[in-house]
């Protein structure tokens, strides 16, 4: 079965630093994978999309590479800032609807 | 900030009783979702709708049910609440933008639900 994993330990990164989520997807790969971010009792916030044939996507502070050999996408955050703590939500497209990770927190320390 | 509003935000109620979950969406958005997630979970899909008097299961047994009468309305019902009902609902909507699928989703607030 098609799954999303994510690292399900916190991230302590200190702020200014670069961080970086990784999610790792099984089986075949999705035609796209989505990040989001989710605060504690909020619905997810979209972030980026990267298609199967793209390498990298920006979105100013933020990057998302997408590796088809490593079966992984990368998400990095750079300058981190204490309003970057969150938990971050992995994603990917197949057929109807999204399969999600369950979402690694990230802490930014000031 | 999306335009997708769910209430209640919170509901406790007792066993047996019947709840009606709202969301409603004003971006004209066809397709509409259901979700469930319990803390440091992921999200499952329990319901979708691609159009007004379109609506399927997702991959997660649910006992409640919903409705697509109208393209901005989505509301998810449960006709005798347990405690394993216990859980955040989240309401979700996608469109398109220049005849594309975007593939993004946008979310509600949720409506966190207990049972006891």
């Amino acid at each position: 079965s098609q799954k999303i994993e994510q690292n399900s330990e916190a991230l302590n990164i200190q702020e200014g630093k670069t961080a970086t989520l990784t999610c790792n997807y099984t089986n075949y790969s999705p035609a796209y994978l989505q990040w989001y971010r989710q605060d504690p009792g909020r619905g997810p916030v979209f972030l980026l999309l990267i298609r199967e044939n793209e390498k990298e996507k920006r979105k100013e502070r933020l990057k998302v590479t997408f590796d088809t050999t490593l079966k992984q996408s990368l998400f990095h955050i750079t300058a981190s800032q204490p309003a970057d703590s969150a938990t971050y939500l992995c994603a990917r497209g197949s057929n109807y609807q999204l399969i999600w990770g369950a979402g690694t927190k990230l802490i930014i320390k000031p | 900030e999306a335009d997708i509003y769910q209430t209640p935000r919170y509901l406790v109620i007792g066993t047996g009783k019947k709840i009606t979950l709202e969301c409603s969406q004003t971006m004209g958005h066809d397709k509409m979702y259901w979700y469930q997630q319990d803390p440091g979970m992921e999200l499952h899909l329990i319901h979708y709708s691609y159009g007004v008097n379109s609506t399927e299961k997702g991959d997660l047994s649910s006992e409640s049910t919903v409705s697509r009468i109208r393209t901005e309305h989505f509301p998810l019902t449960l006709e005798s609440a347990r405690p394993s009902h216990t859980s955040q609902y989240l309401c979700a909507s996608s469109g398109t933008s220049g005849g594309w699928d975007t593939g993004e989703l946008f979310f509600g607030e949720g409506s966190r639900l207990t049972v006891l």
